[in-house]
């Protein structure tokens, strides 16, 4: 049974560029959070998405940042016109369900914007 | 929103003494806490976490306590070995909601 999948690992993007970081649940988890880490942070919640739905994105940054959690395929955050505070790590997470408690977190993307 | 604190932000140890992290909350709707080790580059991996109906619970050298009057739970390691040193977290959530994440426990033991 495969974890939460994120590709890339690792991504390098030039300022002004765009990233594009992909999270895949664990198999048969509807429900996705994305958190950002910066270095030597603790993490903090950016959005939560249902598939085809955001349930909340209060931590989503207004500008720039979106996210969405398709009905087939991964969910995709994206940054647009990257800057050089935005190089952190952004984690995924996945639960089964709304009710569940449990969050299962995938292996990052590091974003580096030089 | 929620507000979490974490203490200490370092943590040193010998190979056998017992380690504990303490974490207040500030939202009594909080219901689940779980604990996070991360250890460096790899991603936090769940190692115990207690929800409000419960004031302790165990996982062999792992336990977990929570006051819900005073908002406060602390993770106790014991015995602790080389391998348990990581950064350590703790999250509340008022459940399938978002987790508020401490700012991270840095733990080491020394052999």
């Amino acid at each position: 049974n495969a974890g939460v999948m994120q590709n890339p690992r690792h991504l390098v993007r030039r300022r002004g560029q765009e990233a594009r970081l992909r999270c895949s649940p664990m198999k048969g988890h509807s429900h996705v959070y994305w958190y950002r880490q910066l270095p030597e942070e603790g993490l903090k919640f950016m959005v939560y998405l249902q598939k085809e739905n955001i349930i909340d994105e209060s931590g989503m940054p207004k500008e720039r940042f979106s996210a969405e959690f398709p009905k087939e395929g991964p969910s995709i955050l994206r940054i647009q016109q990257v800057v050089r505070g935005d190089s952190a790590a952004y984690f995924c997470a996945s639960s089964v369900r709304m009710s569940s408690y449990e969050q299962y977190f995938g292996p990052g993307t590091r974003l580096t914007v030089t | 929103g929620e507000n979490v604190e974490q203490h200490p932000s370092t943590l040193s140890v010998q190979e056998g003494d017992s380690a504990v992290i303490k974490c207040t909350y500030s939202d009594s709707a909080s219901n689940y806490f779980p604990w996070y080790k991360q250890e460096l580059g790899k991603r936090p991996q769940l190692i115990i976490d207690i929800r409000s109906n419960v004031g302790e619970k165990k996982d062999q050298r792992i336990a977990v306590t929570l006051n819900k009057t005073a908002k406060h739970f602390s993770l106790h390691i014991t015995e602790t070995q080389p391998e348990d040193s990581a950064v350590y977290f703790c999250a509340a959530s008022s459940g399938g909601n978002q987790f508020y994440f401490g700012t991270g426990t840095s733990l080491t033991v020394i052999p």
